[in-house]
């Protein structure tokens, strides 16, 4: 079945610096890249997607990068600020599927320090 | 409204109670999902409905019951759960279950059986 590869798990940075959290999936049939941002004791919400027309995406602080060929994608956050401090969890989705299935990755639990 | 909303917030119930947690959306969505999230954990897929139709079931235990009583509400029915059933249950909505369409997620019902 599908799956999808995301590291690291956590990831501290300060605040001002970059933070990127990679993804890898397995089905090449795989099509709409969603990241998710959860923080503590609220429900996920989604902060930038990608499709896999697209190679790059950008929205402010945040872009994302997709690699069709060595299947992997990637958030890219600049100037990380306190209130960036969360869990990131990137997800993948089949053209074919018209269940609206998303297959996550584990998560990456980011601490920015002031 | 732009939102999904979910009632209650929190429930505790011991393994022999009935009891149902409510998912509501007025965005227009004719696709509700239901997720199952534990703490530090990505969330597990359980049902989706497609046009008020049950349209996957990720081999849940028949202890949990979907039901999709028109396009903007979905129960979650719960009956004779178990202590490992306790996490944070997630309904979310997307224009339609197709891929490439954002889901939106609820608050969440923090689940705790005794």
């Amino acid at each position: 079945g599908e799956n999808v590869e995301q590291h690291p798990s956590t990831l501290s940075v300060q605040e001002g610096d970059s933070a990127v959290i990679k993804c890898t999936y397995s089905d090449s049939a795989s099509n709409y890249f969603p990241w998710y941002k959860q923080e503590l004791g609220k429900r996920p919400q989604l902060i930038i997607d990608i499709r896999s027309n697209v190679g790059e995406k950008k929205d402010q602080r945040i872009a994302v990068t997709l690699n069709k060929t060595a299947k992997h994608f990637s958030l890219h956050i600049t100037e990380t600020q306190p209130e960036d401090s969360a869990v990131y969890f990137c997800a993948a989705s089949m053209r074919s599927s018209n269940t609206g299935k998303l297959i996550f990755g584990q998560g990456t639990t980011l601490q920015v320090k002031p | 409204d732009t939102e999904v909303t979910q009632t209650p917030k929190h429930l505790v119930m011991g393994m022999t109670n009935k009891k149902s947690l409510k998912c509501e959306q007025h965005m227009g969505h004719r696709a509700m999902y239901w997720y199952k999230q534990k703490a530090k954990k990505p969330p597990e897929l359980m049902f989706v409905y497609s046009y008020e139709k049950l349209s996957i079931n990720e081999s849940v235990p028949s202890r949990f019951s979907p039901e999709c009583p028109n396009s903007s509400l979905l129960n979650l029915h719960l009956h004779a759960l178990q202590p490992e059933d306790s996490a944070l249950y997630l309904c979310a909505s997307s224009w339609t279950s197709g891929a490439n369409n954002e889901q939106f997620f609820g608050p969440g019902t923090r689940l705790t059986v005794l």
